[in-house]
């Protein structure tokens, strides 16, 4: 099983700033199969980033995520107050598809 | 517009049954596979289980292997998660999702979620 770990658990900023979101695999993701979700408190996960890099439907391009093999990131460039949330990473090119433990951006 | 509903969630003994219902619209149901996740409380995010669009290949996390089955009525643009032999640790948000465009894996849209509490 492909663990991922997602760093940092808590990551508090200031709206306008620049947030670094890391997840790293414990073996190399097949076809850069990673997506990128985010999750505020009692709603459902929201897909923001799928194939490590493509924005999904309607995400602002605030939103832009890189990596490849064990190393991913998701970067948001200028957060709005609407951006503070959990995100979770999710590795979806093996068996069983696998997601990280969460990142949670908070207003500092 | 996408949108998933689910029902059927409540309160169940342990070994009881639930079966999870969820209601889609505005896609092509038949041509998406369609998975549960599940959120234990204050926890992360766990697949449970995948039925691709023509109902003829499910799959399943460990932890439901033996006593969760998936099935779907296209015609009705439902799937359905029949839970038997619950416990405490099923106790969680299911969630309903639809399979994303080029793979099954990822989630393009979800619901809501419905609750399941497993107690005595």
């Amino acid at each position: 099983e492909i663990v991922l770990t997602q760093s940092p658990g808590t990551l508090s900023l200031s709206p306008g700033e620049r947030a670094t979101l890391s997840c790293r695999a414990s073996q190399s993701v097949s076809n850069s199969y990673l997506a990128w979700y985010q999750q505020k408190p009692g709603q459902a996960p929201r897909l923001l980033i799928y194939g490590a890099s493509s924005r999904a439907t309607g995400i602002p391009d605030r939103f832009s995520g890189s990596g490849s093999g064990t190393d991913f990131t998701l970067t948001i460039s200028r957060l709005e107050p609407e951006d503070f949330a959990v995100y979770y990473c999710q590795q979806y090119g093996t068996s069983p598809r696998t997601f990280g433990q969460g990142t949670k951006v908070e207003i500092k | 517009e996408v949108q998933l509903v689910e029902s059927g969630g409540g309160l169940v003994q342990p070994g009881g049954s639930l079966r999870l219902s969820c209601a889609a619209s505005g896609f092509t149901f038949s041509s998406y596979a369609m998975s549960w996740v599940r959120q234990a409380p204050g926890k992360g995010l766990e697949w449970v289980s995948l039925i691709v669009g023509s109902g003829a290949s499910t799959y399943y996390a460990d932890s439901a292997k033996g006593r969760f089955t998936l099935s779907r009525d296209n015609s009705k643009n439902t799937v359905y998660l029949q839970m038997n032999s619950l416990r405490v640790d099923d106790t969680a948000v299911y969630y309903c999702a639809k399979g994303g465009w080029g793979s099954y894996w990822y989630f393009d849209f979800w619901g809501r979620g419905t609750q399941v509490t497993v107690s005595s």
